[in-house]
């Protein structure tokens, strides 16, 4: 069965720094994207970026990078410079190809940046 | 704005009672998803939709429904509501490319259901 983990529940970044947020995933389909959305405090969800799992370079969307280890089975998000906006709940999820894609979410992480 | 609408905003009824939920997915998006989020189950796929058609089922509940209409238009019903049902309720669209093509979902602003 597919499974997406994100083992960092809170984490907190200085104004301007980079951080990293975790997410590894488990499945046997070869055939596979992954997805990290942003969830502030409004409560909507917005789509940031987007890697396939035949794609041979790391996805990048402005501020935001995916760090994709295939072999690792990690899709870790990177963002640059962050702003106090960045404060938000982020969620990993995967998509299977051969099933629709329907999202499978991670249990997300909640980044607070400090002025 | 992601271009999907989502009625009501805000939900509050009663155990026992029933409501539908609405979702207008964006120009050109054939696929209709929902989903389910709350504090214990996290983000949970219940149902998907393609060009008024079922296409795959997740966790969701045989008290709860859903149809797509001609006009692309999704709607969730739930009925015999439960306490455990209180939760923010998200409908996503998709273009739906060919298989193996990239399918981002772009999320409506959800629905926030209260049941008391």
């Amino acid at each position: 069965a597919q499974k997406i983990t994100q083992t960092q529940p809170g984490m907190f970044v200085q104004e301007k720094e980079a951080v990293t947020l975790d997410c590894t995933y488990d499945t046997s389909d070869p055939s596979y994207g992954l997805f990290w959305y942003k969830q502030p405090s409004s409560g909507e969800m917005i789509f940031l970026i987007y890697q396939g799992s035949y794609d041979q370079q790391n996805a990048t969307e402005g501020r935001y990078s995916l760090n994709f280890q295939k072999a690792r089975k990690s899709a870790n998000l990177v963002i640059s410079a962050s702003q106090l906006g960045d404060s938000a709940m982020y969620f990993c999820a995967m998509s299977r190809y051969n099933q629709g894609g329907k999202l499978i979410f991670g249990q997300g992480t909640e980044l607070s940046v400090k002025p | 704005d992601s271009g999907v609408t989502q009625t009501p905003k805000h939900l509050i009824t009663a155990t026992g009672q029933r409501v539908t939920l609405r979702c207008s997915p964006r120009s050109g998006d054939l696929s209709v998803y929902w989903y389910q989020q709350s504090l214990d189950q996290g983000l949970q796929f219940l149902i998907q939709y393609y060009n008024g058609e079922e296409r795959a089922k997740g966790n969701i509940l045989e008290r709860f429904s859903a149809q797509q209409f001609p006009d692309l238009h999704s709607e969730l019903n739930l009925s015999s509501l439960e306490l455990g049902d209180s939760a923010l309720y998200f409908c996503a669209s998709s273009v739906h490319l060919r298989r193996g093509g990239r399918e981002t979902q772009y999320f409506g602003p959800g629905t926030r259901l209260l049941v008391l």
